[in-house]
């Protein structure tokens, strides 16, 4: 089955630590991107990529890393400069070849400072 | 620029009720608009979508019609059950740019 995957289900942060959230998908979508959900709020972009080996800030991108080596992988890094990490972060993939198309998403990671 | 506005919520229904999540939007051209469902712990689905004026989507007894002249796109259904129960989300997608828009959600809670 096509689709995309999220590990892990619960991630735990310490202080001054770096943490990365996978996303991979298996839909041969050229666009891929990463929101964060705080509790009670809607979807906010952190990063999006169109296309290999290119990617471009959202609304909230301060603190946050990607890289895009892999048509498959849109891998998320947490670094120590973001203050408030605590959020359900969500992958989302599209087709991306003419825009105004649906977005499918993963099951989201939870992550959680110590 | 490009925002959609959604019906605040919590929405509590009883079961077999009517329901109705209204959201209009703000766009520069075209959007593909968009209904997102997410249960408790979950990612969103995707529930319905229209790609133009007056299409009308529809899943799972869910219905909305893309209303240009209204800049709407509500979401109805005849009869709610209990696992209708979630987080319901309107998005946009402008043909530029690839990007979405979300609404901050409307939680709907059906009760027996």
């Amino acid at each position: 089955d096509g689709g995309i995957t999220q590990s892990p289900k619960y991630l735990f942060r310490k202080e001054g630590q770096n943490v990365t959230l996978s996303c991979e998908q298996n839909l041969n979508h050229d666009a891929m991107y990463w929101y964060r959900q705080d509790p009670g709020q809607g979807l906010r972009l952190i990063y999006y990529s169109q296309i290999v080996n290119d990617f471009q800030k959202g609304d909230i991108a301060e603190g946050y890393s990607v890289s895009r080596e892999k048509k498959e992988s849109f891998p998320l890094t947490v670094t120590s400069a973001q203050k408030n990490p605590t959020a359900f972060y969500l992958c989302a993939s599209s087709i991306g070849q003419l825009g105004g198309e649906t977005q499918y998403f993963g099951p989201g990671t939870r992550l959680l400072v110590l | 620029g490009n925002s959609v506005t959604q019906m605040e919520g919590p929405v509590t229904l009883s079961e077999e009720a009517f329901l109705t999540i209204n959201c209009t939007y703000t766009a520069t051209g075209y959007p593909s608009l968009f209904w997102y469902v997410q249960y408790p712990g979950e990612g969103l689905q995707l529930l319905l979508k229209a790609t133009k004026a007056d299409d009308k989507g529809s899943n799972k007894g869910f219905e909305a019609t893309y209303r240009k002249e209204t800049t709407s796109f509500h979401l109805e259904k005849g009869s709610v059950q209990v696992s209708d129960s979630a987080v319901y989300f309107c998005a946009l997608s402008v043909k530029t740019g690839n990007q979405f828009y979300f609404g901050t959600g409307t939680s709907l809670t059906v009760i027996p």
